[in-house]
C-alpha cells in the first residue's frame, strides 16, 4: 500500500497563475479530505469528499479556490490567480468508510513568487 | 478560534525521561488522533482513539470524551522522538477534523 500519493511534491508559481494540485488516496478509502499548513494559522480544513461527492467545503477561500474529484482514484485542489499569501503546505488526507481515522500523504510545497 | 488548545507549546527533554502532553477541546469532539510531523514535514499517525485509552510501545494516549480532553504521555523518550505533535478532534456530525497549534518536542542527548 502506497499510502495518499501527492503530486508534485513542490510547486512554485508566478502571481496571477494557476495552480492544480494532485492526490491519490488510499485504495479503497471512500473519504479525501484537504488542508492547509502554514506557519501563521497552522494546520485548517478546507474541503472534504465522501464517494466523490463533496461533502464540506467551508475552509474554502470563497473565491479562487477549488476542488474536485472526479473519480475515486484522484482529487484536485485548483487554485486560479495564485497570490503570495497561498503560499503554504496543502496536505491531502484519506479514511475508510469502516473507521474515520484519516492518513496523511506528504503534502505540496506551494510557493508563489 | 481556538477550539484545540495543546500544551505546552515546546518542550525539550533529556533522553529517558517521561513527558505528557495535553489537549483541551470546546468542541464536543467524538474522536482524536494524534500525528507526529517529523522534520520532513510528513505527519505520522499515533493513535486514533474513541474515549478510553490505547498504548503503543513506549506511548500511552487517553481520552476523555466528558472533560473534553486528551493527553499523550512519552515514556523513555529517544532521539527520534523529536518532532511536532498535533491533536485533531472529530466532531459530532462530521468527518472533518480540527487541529490544535501543536507541541514543538526536542529530545536532547
Amino acid at each position: 500500500n502506497a499510502g495518499v500519493i501527492q503530486t508534485p511534491r513542490h510547486k512554485v508559481t508566478g502571481k496571477g497563475q494557476e495552480a492544480t494540485l494532485w492526490c491519490e488516496p488510499i485504495s479503497g478509502h471512500s473519504a479525501v479530505f484537504w488542508y492547509r499548513q502554514t506557519i501563521v494559522q497552522g494546520l485548517e480544513f478546507l474541503t472534504y469528499f465522501r464517494n466523490q461527492a463533496p461533502i464540506d467545503d467551508s475552509g474554502m477561500p470563497k473565491e479562487r479556490f477549488s476542488a474536485q474529484m472526479p473519480n475515486q482514484s484522484h482529487s484536485t485542489l485548483k487554485i486560479q490567480s495564485t497570490q503570495p499569501q497561498d503560499s503554504a503546505v496543502y496536505l491531502c488526507a484519506s479514511s475508510s468508510d469502516r473507521v474515520a481515522e484519516q492518513f496523511f500523504g506528504p503534502g505540496t510545497r506551494l510557493t508563489v513568487l | 478560534g481556538d477550539k484545540v488548545k495543546q500544551s505546552p507549546s515546546a518542550l525539550s527533554l533529556q533522553e529517558g525521561t517521561n513527558s505528557a502532553l495535553r489537549c483541551n477541546f470546546s468542541i464536543a469532539a467524538t474522536t482524536v488522533q494524534w500525528f507526529l510531523q517529523n522534520p520532513r514535514g510528513s505527519l505520522i499517525n499515533l493513535f486514533y482513539l474513541v474515549p478510553g485509552t490505547k498504548e503503543n510501545g513506549r506511548l500511552k494516549s487517553a481520552f476523555d470524551s466528558k472533560e473534553s480532553y486528551s493527553t499523550l504521555h512519552i515514556r523513555d523518550a529517544q532521539l527520534e522522538d523529536s518532532g511536532t505533535y498535533f491533536c485533531a478532534a472529530e466532531g459530532p456530525n462530521t468527518n472533518k477534523v480540527v487541529f490544535g497549534t501543536g507541541t514543538r518536542l526536542q529530545v536532547l542527548p
